[in-house]
């Protein structure tokens, strides 16, 4: 199985920051990436897909970047909603997530 | 508009049964694959299975493949989780979610449940 690796595993961040997350993956899956954010308690919510697609209602300070093994999730400018868990995920062959990284509040 | 809602989940014994179910409205099951992903408490995300637009195809993850069935039924437009000899470790909160295509080959979850809890305990 494909192993997805994130970095951080947490960060501490304020309103206004440049955040960026790590996602690196076992072996090449192209553009096969998608990334989530999970606010504790509620569903996970498609942020990105195929690296670097914003899906449709997600603003624009989220962006993606990568290929291959390693991909980037940018927030620009750190909003109050935004601290929550990102995940990433290939879905290159048996789909799997990353394990999380949790943005706090500074 | 799309809503997935779960039900099916509680308290079961190891070595029990359970049946989950996801019904989908604003879209027709038979249109996309679907797929179920679970959340222990306190951990992260873990894909367990799909299910393809035809109903034919499926796929499981290596930690339930035998013990889980999926399978839906389009009338009803309703996604299942057959859940077989529970373990402890399957405790968690499971998902379903609406599976999207770009390109016709790169897959995302585009919508999700709410989700539904599983405890396994004695």
């Amino acid at each position: 199985d494909i192993q997805m690796t994130q970095s951080p595993s947490s960060l501490s961040a304020s309103v206004g920051d440049r955040v960026t997350i790590t996602c690196r993956a076992s072996q090449s899956i192209s553009n096969y990436l998608n990334w989530y954010q999970q606010i504790p308690g509620k569903a996970p919510k498609l942020l990105i897909y195929a690296a670097s697609t914003l899906q449709s209602g997600v603003p624009a300070r989220f962006s993606g970047s990568g290929s291959g093994t390693d991909f980037t999730l940018t927030i620009s400018s750190l909003q109050p909603g935004d601290f929550a868990i990102y995940y990433c995920q290939q879905t290159y062959s048996t789909w799997t997530f990353g394990q999380g990284t949790k943005v706090e509040i500074k | 508009q799309v809503q997935l809602v779960e039900s099916g989940g509680g308290l079961v014994r190891p070595g029990g049964s359970l049946r989950l179910s996801c019904t989908a409205s604003g879209f027709a099951l038979s249109d996309y694959y679907m797929s179920w992903i679970r959340q222990a408490p306190g951990k992260g995300l873990e894909w367990l299975s799909y299910l393809g637009s035809s109903g034919t195809i499926r796929y499981y993850a290596d930690s339930v493949r035998g013990r889980f069935t999926i399978s839906r039924d389009v009338a009803n437009n309703s996604l299942f989780l057959q859940m077989n000899n529970l373990r402890a470790e399957d405790t968690a909160v499971y998902y379903c979610a609406r599976v999207s295509l770009m390109a016709t080959i790169i897959y995302y979850f585009d919508y999700w449940g709410q989700g539904t809890l599983v405890t396994v305990s004695s």
